[in-house]
């Protein structure tokens, strides 16, 4: 069985910072890693995913994330964080590619200040 | 093109009645998945149906139950519905035919039970 732990329930930052979101998991085989973001009252939108090759994928909004087997980890992260980045970020993994079961962490919240 | 569609968007139930949620999925995606979202438990995985038939279930009493059509259209319904029942589901779809995909995600039905 797979899971995932997210490091930190809420993480705040200044608008320009540095943003980094934790996610570590636990798979008996090499995962499909995901990175998910979940504005108020709507669903989850992709932000970036891994599946195989390149181990740094880059995603939608400036976000990147790097695959490190040896850490069992999938950090976040965003040069730059801006206000509209204020969301909520799930990190998942699936152990097949294309069906939608997934097992996610409980989440970070990222708050941006002025 | 059309994304996953979940109806209706908001609904409040009394406890001990039932209830039934809707999603249709992005065209041509095979595979629906349903999870509950409540702020203590996070995302959990309830079930998820492939072609008709429930591939995966999640650790969720009997009462939680699901069906796909033919069309992929997908079904989920609560029976005895208890307060804790009160949550954001949220449907996702994926796997066309001959593509890795990965999960795209309804805007959820907020489920409320008083």
């Amino acid at each position: 069985a797979q899971s995932v732990t997210q490091l930190g329930s809420h993480v705040s930052v200044s608008e320009g910072a540095l943003v980094l979101l934790r996610c570590n998991y636990s798979s008996s085989v090499p995962p499909y890693l995901f990175w998910y973001v979940q504005y108020p009252n709507q669903g989850l939108q992709l932000l970036l995913k891994y599946t195989t090759g390149a181990t740094l994928v880059k995603g939608i909004n400036g976000f990147e994330a790097e695959f490190k087997k040896s850490e069992t980890s999938f950090h976040l992260t965003k040069p730059s964080a801006h206000m509209s980045d204020a969301a909520e970020y799930f990190c998942a993994v699936s152990l097949l590619l294309g069906y939608s079961t997934l097992t996610f962490g409980k989440g970070t919240m990222l708050l941006v200040s002025p | 093109k059309a994304g996953v569609t979940q109806t209706p968007r908001y609904l409040i139930k009394t406890r001990g009645q039932q209830v039934t949620l809707s999603c249709s999925p992005i065209s041509g995606h095979r595979s629906v998945s349903w999870y509950q979202q409540t702020p203590g438990q996070g995302l959990q995985f309830l079930f998820e149906y492939f072609s008709e038939t429930q591939r995966n279930k999640g650790n969720f009493p009997g009462r939680f139950s699901g069906r796909q059509f033919s069309n992929s259209r997908s079904e989920m319904n609560v029976s005895t519905l208890e307060l804790g029942d009160s949550a954001l589901y949220l449907c996702a779809s994926s796997w066309r035919q001959g593509e890795n995909t990965e999960a795209f995600f309804g805007q959820g039905t907020r489920l409320t039970v008083v």
